[in-house]
């Protein structure tokens, strides 16, 4: 069965400091990947996505990037946080098999920008 | 393009009573729908997902979604709510070719003794 990682789980960090958070899915093979955020009380805004290696699209102009090193590997960075960066961070993912097939969701990273 | 619109910010309902919690969806094509769910603190988890068929699809831990094309509607039932159902609930569209999904604000799940 597929399994989606994430982490750290909880992290806080001072403004202007770099951030790596780092996905991993198992159990499946060329995934499309995803990098969602979450504000408090708000709902889910989509930052990157990634259907292959090195193939990176971004949705929101932003100081965060994404790559993508490994097959089941997604990473989400900045070189230097702004407080409204806080926020719940999601990594999902998706076959490729059928266009239109269901997200599955990691356990998130909870970012605290003090 | 497509949006999901959950008109209900937040629902209360007390424990073992019925819920409905309402989706409306735009786009011109058949869309293919998704209910999620999320407890404080942690991912989505998939409750339901209705791609073509049977426009009453039953999902996990009681739930279920009617299809309403004519009413652009997706709505998520369940007959007898149980506390552990407190929770914040997203529907998601997606369409053919598109790799995204399109979500709902969320409906906020209270249940009262």
């Amino acid at each position: 069965s597929q399994t989606i990682h994430q982490w750290p789980a909880t992290l806080v960090q001072p403004v202007g400091s770099p951030l790596s958070l780092e996905c991993t899915v198992e159990g499946t093979s060329n995934p499309n990947l995803y990098w969602y955020r979450q504000a408090a009380g708000r709902g889910l805004q989509l930052l990157f996505y990634s259907v292959g290696i090195g193939q990176i699209s971004s949705e929101v102009p932003q100081n965060l990037s994404a790559s993508r090193p490994q097959d089941r590997q997604f990473i989400l960075s900045s070189k230097k946080l702004l407080l409204s960066d806080s926020g719940f961070y999601l990594c999902a993912w998706k076959s490729q098999r059928t266009s239109w097939g269901e997200q599955y969701f990691g356990p998130g990273t909870r970012l605290t920008v003090t | 393009a497509q949006s999901v619109t959950q008109p209900d910010i937040h629902i209360t309902v007390s424990e073992g009573a019925s819920l409905e919690l309402r989706c409306n969806y735009s786009y011109g094509a058949t869309p293919y729908l998704f209910w999620y769910v999320q407890s404080p603190g942690q991912g989505l988890q998939l409750l339901l997902k209705y791609f073509s068929g049977d426009t009453l699809v039953q999902g996990i831990k009681g739930f279920e979604a009617e299809f309403k094309r004519s009413q652009s509607s997706f709505n998520l039932r369940k007959p007898s709510v149980h506390w552990s159902d407190a929770a914040e609930y997203f529907c998601a569209v997606g369409n053919f070719g598109n790799e995204k999904l399109t979500f709902g604000t969320g409906t906020r799940l209270t249940i009262i003794p």
